[in-house]
């Protein structure tokens, strides 16, 4: 398994609280992706990054904002947490040269 | 809109069975077609992938069928065991010039029963 570990696992928050979420990988790969998961939705994404501070805006990206700063770290920033943001998150690397994505663990948010 | 149509959400099969989850797709620009399996609190992992200039592809007891013709792969798992048990996802990508991104069917449960 690709090295790549998702902090924290759960997260128990209230409305309107910003919230930040940490994907980090050991694996050097170029491409660092967030989804979020909901039941009949499959994985969607909400933004990726090609590069240290080249990031994109993915297919839910609304309400979210990314940053890169080390090829290792991908933080994922809920600027004020919303209900509809209760999903659970999942971050994903690739070396770029392939299709293949590595998944984390996901972490479970819970927005009250 | 969802680009990536999974089918069926769930279903249940008999150890030794045969499962079928069928995709079908919209965009002709998609040139990468993986299937994913992810067991509860995990998170997804690669089980099988193809390209259109091919319609056939089989690792051990997974195979996916492409057709591009009608827009559609599908996952077969032969010999199902209760191991297999797990959500299976079909997804789609354009490749590396849209920074490999994938588009995810909606997911299947796979119920093997022993």
């Amino acid at each position: 398994d690709a090295g790549i570990t998702q902090s924290p696992r759960h997260k128990v928050t209230e409305t309107g609280t910003p919230v930040t979420l940490r994907c980090h990988q050991t694996e050097n790969h170029r491409y660092m992706y967030w989804y979020r998961q909901d039941p009949g939705h499959g994985l969607r994404l909400i933004h990726y990054s090609y590069g240290v501070k080249d990031t994109d805006k993915g297919e839910v990206s609304d309400g979210y904002s990314v940053s890169r700063s080390k090829t290792e770290d991908f933080l994922l920033t809920l600027e004020s947490a919303t209900s509809s943001q209760t999903s659970v998150y999942f971050c994903a690397s690739g070396v770029g040269g392939t299709d293949t994505q590595y998944f984390g663990p996901g972490t479970r948010l819970t927005v009250l | 809109q969802q680009q990536v149509k999974q089918s069926p959400q769930s279903l249940i099969v008999q150890k030794g069975g045969i499962s079928i989850i069928n995709c079908a797709y919209e965009n002709t620009a998609f040139d990468y077609f993986p299937w994913y399996q992810q067991f509860p609190g995990k998170g997804p992992a690669l089980l099988i992938a193809i390209r259109p200039d091919v319609s056939e592809k089989k690792e051990g007891r997974f195979t996916i069928s492409f057709n591009k013709s009608a827009k559609q792969f599908s996952l077969h798992i032969m010999d199902s065991q209760p191991g297999d048990s797990a959500t299976y996802f079909c997804a789609a990508s354009k490749g590396k010039a849209a920074g490999n991104k994938l588009t995810f069917g909606g997911g299947t449960r796979v119920l093997v029963k022993p």
